[in-house]
C-alpha cells in the first residue's frame, strides 16, 4: 500500500544547531516529494519540493531535503535551526495516479531551546 | 500578492447548526480543496473542484457539502455540525496543467462546536 511515515513525532534541538527530520514513503516508484511547515494556528506554507533531477532540493528558510531513491526517503534539514523554526513540519506525497492528491504524513512538530 | 484568503478565521457554532466556511483565491487556479485538520493530526483530504467538476473523496461524510460559484470561491457547508466535526478547515488551490502543480494554502479557519 502506498503511504508515508515520519518516524519522529516531536524533536527538540537547540538553537543554533542542526536539524534533521525524517520522511519515508512505501511506493514502487517515484512519487512527487514535498516538505511543508504550519506555524500555530496557521496554514501550510512550502519549503520545498521534489519531482524530478537534482536529487539535492534547496528550499525556503535556509533548508534542504535530499532524495534518496534506495531508501525511500526524502530527510529534510538545516544546518543552523533558529528559534522562528519551531513549528510543525508535514512530508507530503503525490503518488502517480492520484495527481491532485498530497498524502500527508502524520508530522514532526519542532520545539527549539534558546 | 496572489493569495489564497479564508474567512472567517475563527468560527463559533452550535451543535446541528448549519455553517458555511468560505474560500477565495487570486491565483486563478483551476482547483480548489478542502482540508479538514484536527488537533495533532495530519490534514485530511474531504474534497475538490477541478473547475466545476466536483470530485469527492470517498470517505467524507454526506454532513459536509461544497459549492463553487466560480473560479474563485468555494464554500464548504457543514449541514448539521457535530462536536467530532470541530476541526482547523484549510482551502487550499493549485493550477493543474497535466502535471502535477503544488498546492497553496489558506490560513484556515478554526471551527468550534459548542
Amino acid at each position: 500500500a502506498q503511504s508515508v511515515t515520519q518516524p519522529d513525532i516531536h524533536i527538540t534541538v537547540s538553537e543554533g544547531a542542526s536539524l534533521e527530520l525524517r520522511c519515508n514513503y512505501s511506493y514502487g516508484a517515484t512519487p512527487y516529494l514535498f516538505w511543508y511547515v504550519q506555524s500555530p494556528g496557521q496554514g501550510l506554507q512550502l519549503l520545498l519540493k521534489y519531482f524530478s533531477g537534482d536529487t539535492l532540493v534547496q528550499g525556503i528558510k535556509g533548508f534542504e531535503a535530499e532524495f534518496k531513491r534506495s531508501q525511500s526517503s526524502f530527510n529534510l534539514r538545516k544546518p543552523s535551526v533558529h528559534w522562528s523554526d519551531a513549528a510543525e513540519y508535514f512530508c507530503a506525497v503525490v503518488f502517480s495516479g492520484s495527481a491532485r492528491q498530497l498524502t500527508f504524513g502524520s508530522g514532526t512538530q519542532l520545539t527549539v531551546l534558546p | 500578492d496572489a493569495m489564497v484568503i479564508q474567512n472567517p478565521r475563527y468560527q463559533v457554532t452550535q451543535f446541528g447548526k448549519p455553517v458555511t466556511l468560505s474560500c477565495s483565491q487570486t491565483l486563478n487556479h483551476n482547483v480548489m480543496y478542502w482540508y479538514q485538520q484536527k488537533s495533532s493530526q495530519a490534514p485530511k483530504l474531504l474534497f475538490h473542484y477541478y473547475d466545476k467538476d466536483f470530485n469527492n473523496e470517498a470517505d467524507t461524510p454526506d454532513n459536509f457539502q461544497s459549492r463553487r460559484p466560480n473560479t474563485s470561491f468555494c464554500f464548504l457547508d457543514i449541514r448539521s455540525p457535530g462536536l467530532g466535526d470541530a476541526a482547523m478547515y484549510l482551502c487550499a488551490t493549485s493550477r493543474d496543467t497535466g502535471t502535477y502543480n503544488e498546492q497553496f494554502f489558506g490560513p484556515g479557519t478554526r471551527l468550534t462546536v459548542l
